[in-house]
């Protein structure tokens, strides 16, 4: 089964509000990544978050991690509509440190 | 400063040929890894590579695939006898060392089997 699983599947709102995107996962984790990929591109890489940490600021991007739960956000503030794409979360456990598991990626719209 | 170049961007092939797909990582990074994404899925690790090492294969279907990356040049990923199944997007992505670093992404091969 899938390491990690992003929630919801898919999210539409309208431009300046914010995204909010969750990711759970199953195993101990190295570190946590999040990803965008628009539509026939491949992904580009946001923010990674070690496990150690809690949170991260990158720009409009605020990402949180609680090994607890095994679960991470990502939130997108003042939402533009050039944010519109598909965004994975990928896993890369402690035994496997190269390998990342990615989710099934939640596909983000914004509407002008 | 180049990113991780793939080519060919679509690959066009007929069941039962071969599908040799290059990737250049970024300057700098000697780790290399391929992974390949299903329509409206997420990407499947299948393998991680270092310069002329096979690391971690565990991704890779036993028969058909393999996958090198040579001293000098890029890495391939070689498909052979491609059947209808095989048809995915492609992608590599590169480091420039272990554990705990991002790692940059191609824009990926899509191989299409007729």
């Amino acid at each position: 089964s899938q390491q990690g699983e992003e929630d919801p599947q898919a999210l539409s709102i309208q431009e300046g509000e914010n995204a909010t995107m969750n990711c759970s996962y199953k195993t101990s984790i190295n570190n946590l990544q999040w990803y965008r990929q628009n539509s026939g591109r491949g992904l580009v890489h946001l923010i990674l978050i070690r496990s150690n940490e809690r949170e991260k600021h990158s720009g409009r991007l605020r990402v949180t991690l609680d090994t607890s739960k095994k679960s991470s956000s990502l939130l997108i503030t003042a939402s533009r509509a050039a944010d519109t794409a598909s965004y994975f979360c990928a896993t890369a456990t402690i035994q496997g440190a190269q390998k990342l598991v990615f989710g099934q990626g939640t596909r983000l719209t914004i509407n002008p | 400063n180049a990113g991780v170049m793939q080519n060919p961007r679509h690959l066009v092939r007929r069941r039962g040929q071969e599908a040799r797909l290059r990737c250049s990582p970024m300057k700098g990074h000697s780790h290399v890894y391929w992974y390949r994404q299903l329509p409206e899925e997420g990407l499947k690790f299948m393998v991680y590579l270092q310069k002329e090492n096979i690391i971690d294969e565990s991704g890779m279907p036993k028969e058909r695939f393999s996958a090198e990356f040579p001293k000098e040049g890029p890495s391939i990923l070689r498909i052979q006898q491609v059947v209808r199944g095989d048809s995915a997007a492609y992608f590599c992505a590169s480091s420039s060392q272990e554990g705990n670093q991002p790692q940059h992404f191609g824009d990926g091969t899509r191989l299409s089997i007729l």
